[in-house]
């Protein structure tokens, strides 16, 4: 299995309050993704990056801000959380963004927001 | 713009029994197309992938798929159903957008499998 590390692995907060989720790797893949599943949905991409300090936004990135410092992690943090940022949050990784190159997964953060 | 239809959200088989798991998709360039399954509690686990090679796709734990450019399908088959597959499968499709690639995830299929 790659290694993904998602932390935490369930949070329960209130609204309004700032939530950060942490995914680390120890693959050095350059690319590394936040997606949200939701029933009925699938999985929706919120942010991607493709390297340290480049960041581009998904198809539902309102409400949510990322950050990448180093290779190996990738912050998802919501600024003020909301009853609809309930959900959970699979990070994932490649080596490329070239369509031929899966991505790999972490097991997920479940968060719920009060 | 493209798009992937998982045809059932739900299929129930008994254990020893074939499974198919049916996917359509749409792209206005040559997809690459994969198959994930998801465990309970558990992140999405690559089950196999066709990158315009092979159309007959072989994967991990006896999956299989064929993509079938005709058809615009990348069906997904096991000769015979084990306990341990029941889980969620998710059908993808990767496409270029601009000057991405771009993932884009059917809605899932829950396949339960029976004794």
């Amino acid at each position: 299995d790659a290694g993904i590390t998602q932390s935490p692995r369930h949070k329960v907060t209130e609204t309004g309050t700032p939530v950060t989720l942490r995914c680390h790797q120890t693959e050095n893949h350059r690319y590394m993704y936040w997606y949200r599943q939701d029933p009925g949905h699938g999985l929706r991409l919120i942010h991607y990056s493709y390297g340290v300090k480049d960041t581009d936004k998904g198809e539902v990135s309102d409400g949510y801000s990322v950050s990448r410092s180093k290779t190996e992690d990738f912050l998802l943090t919501l600024e003020s959380a909301t009853s609809s940022q309930t959900s959970v949050y699979f990070c994932a990784i490649s080596e490329s963004i070239g369509g031929r190159q899966p991505q790999h997964f972490g097991d997920g953060t479940r968060l719920s927001i009060l | 713009a493209q798009s992937v239809t998982q045809l059932d959200s739900h299929v129930s088989v008994s254990e020893g029994t074939p499974v198919l798991l049916r996917c359509n998709y749409s792209s206005s360039y040559s997809p690459s197309l994969f198959w994930y399954v998801q465990h309970p509690n558990k992140g999405l686990q690559l089950l196999l992938k066709y990158t315009s090679a092979a159309t007959l796709v072989k994967g991990i734990n006896g999956f299989e798929a064929e993509f079938k450019k005709s058809e615009t399908s990348f069906h997904l088959t096991k000769p015979s159903a084990h306990m341990s597959d029941a889980a969620e499968y998710f059908c993808v499709v990767s496409d270029r957008g601009g000057s991405n690639y771009k993932l884009t995830f059917g809605k899932g299929t829950l396949l339960t499998v029976n004794p």
